[in-house]
């Protein structure tokens, strides 16, 4: 069945604007999440969710990153004002709750590629 | 000193050669434990997840966890070209889902 998908692929922002990422999961996956990855680092936790609710948002940078998943399924990863430091990849992952059955794997999306100039 | 950790490399092993990579963890309430391999400019991509202490082994790839020393490792027989990538070890918390990465070990396998 499909991956996770991402758009846009790249993104390049003046500073200053404001960019909205999207993540349409694996369909029927419950949980998902969204990562940031700097070059040369691995992926950091910015949010998750179990279907609409954000249960954990520790991750989020600063009050200028905003996430929604309204109904459930496709999520909306918003940046406002953008600076340079926020360029990197932007990671959405998806998984099934390990309860369903005992696997707690999350596959990832392509990712966006975001440059801020 | 960082949640999860990995020699960043490069491992350079010859074509036929068994990789290992190591990562040490300091949770030690973590449950969870996964090996991403991510090429170059791609997404992370799973290739083992274990989740008690031993051994676990698919194909050329053998994951093994060891809680008491909080230290997981990965690997790769008869390496490949194929193989050279970054491979990233990931760790779920306690009462957690999402996942803490360590910053990657780059493979390069060569003919």
């Amino acid at each position: 069945g499909a991956g996770v998908s991402q758009s846009p692929r790249y993104k390049v922002a003046k500073r200053g604007q404001d960019v909205a990422l999207r993540c349409d999961p694996i369909s029927g996956h419950v949980s998902l999440f969204w990562y940031q990855q700097a070059l040369g680092q691995g992926p950091e936790f910015l949010t998750y969710f179990q279907n609409e609710a954000q249960l954990d948002k520790s991750g989020l940078p600063s009050d200028r990153f905003f996430a929604e998943r309204p109904e459930g399924s496709v999520s909306t990863l918003k940046i406002q004002r953008t600076q340079q430091e926020d360029s990197a990849v932007y990671l959405c992952a998806s998984s099934l709750p390990a309860t369903a059955t005992g696997d707690e794997t999350q596959y990832f999306g392509p990712g966006t590629r975001l440059l801020v100039l | 000193q960082k949640e999860v950790e990995q020699n960043s490399g490069p491992l350079s092993v010859p074509e036929g050669a068994i990789a290992s990579l190591n990562c040490t963890y300091s949770d030690r309430g973590s449950q969870s434990f996964f090996w991403y391999r991510q090429y170059s400019g791609k997404s992370p991509e799973l290739i083992m997840s274990i989740y008690s202490n031993g051994d676990k082994e698919d194909g050329r790839f053998t994951a093994q966890l060891n809680k008491a020393s909080q230290y997981v490792s990965l690997l790769i027989r008869d390496s490949q070209p194929s193989d050279s990538a970054t491979y990233l070890c990931a760790v779920n918390g306690d009462n957690t889902d999402k996942l803490i990465f360590g910053t990657g070990t780059r493979l390069q396998v060569f003919p």
